[in-house]
């Protein structure tokens, strides 16, 4: 089974707008981390931001903000006032203790293109 | 301060070849993972590292891929013989902790490996 899902392959936004990238995750352990990760087309993987399963409060980086949903699972990236320079892939991924090791899983995925 | 250092950044070798991929995690760092992407198996956990000792190694494909951790500083990622199937970029990610949820991982540029 999937633990971490992104259901939008492609997402397309106009330049100044807000854009919400979905991810939900399956796990049955308590205590877990989840991160959002931009990789641009140079290829790069960048940690943009985290969200611990007892966090209270939605995590927040600049214009990155984490809408953490822990009853339905879902931990969507919100991005405000898009730019150009946004335009990349975008990974959601958590770590849990399934396996007794924190083990990070990744998702497939979300292309974000950026219109101006 | 370095980031995670890799490389080469590029490897294009002919099917057979021994291939060596190297890493350096970003100093005071605990654990380094590989990871291997591709567009059809997206992004997929090779090997984790924990304190320079294999913590899980489920991810490596088969007998063809070995992985060593001589010292905290310094890790290598091994095909020998080497096929065109294994043509995809190779990242390394070190992180600080001992793998709890919290502990955020942090990429290197990749080896974009290429097999003829």
């Amino acid at each position: 089974a999937q633990k971490i899902t992104q259901t939008q392959p492609g997402m397309f936004v106009q330049e100044k707008e807000a854009v919400t990238l979905d991810c939900t995750y399956d796990t049955s352990d308590q205590s877990y981390g989840l991160f959002w990760y931009k990789q641009p087309s140079s290829g790069e993987m960048i940690f943009l931001i985290y969200q611990g399963s007892y966090d209270e409060q939605n995590a927040t980086e600049g214009r990155y903000s984490l809408n953490f949903q822990k009853a339905r699972k879902s931990a969507n990236l919100v991005i405000s006032a898009s730019q150009l320079g946004d335009s990349a892939m975008y990974f959601c991924a958590m770590r849990d203790p399934s396996g007794g090791s924190y083990i990070p899983t990744f998702g497939r995925g979300t292309s974000l293109i950026v219109h101006p | 301060d370095a980031g995670v250092i890799q490389s080469p950044r590029h490897e294009v070798t002919e099917m057979g070849q021994e291939v060596t991929l190297r890493c350096k995690p970003i100093s005071g760092h605990n654990s380094l993972f590989w990871y291997r992407q591709t567009m059809m198996r997206g992004l997929e956990l090779l090997i984790y590292f924990n304190n320079n000792v294999p913590i899980d190694d489920s991810g490596m494909p088969e007998d063809r891929f070995s992985a060593k951790m001589p010292n905290a500083s310094f890790s290598t990622l091994k095909i020998q013989p080497s096929e065109p199937r294994d043509s995809a970029v190779y990242f390394c990610a070190s992180s600080l902790g001992a793998g709890g949820p919290v502990d955020t991982q942090y990429f290197g540029p990749g080896t974009r490996l290429t097999v003829l």
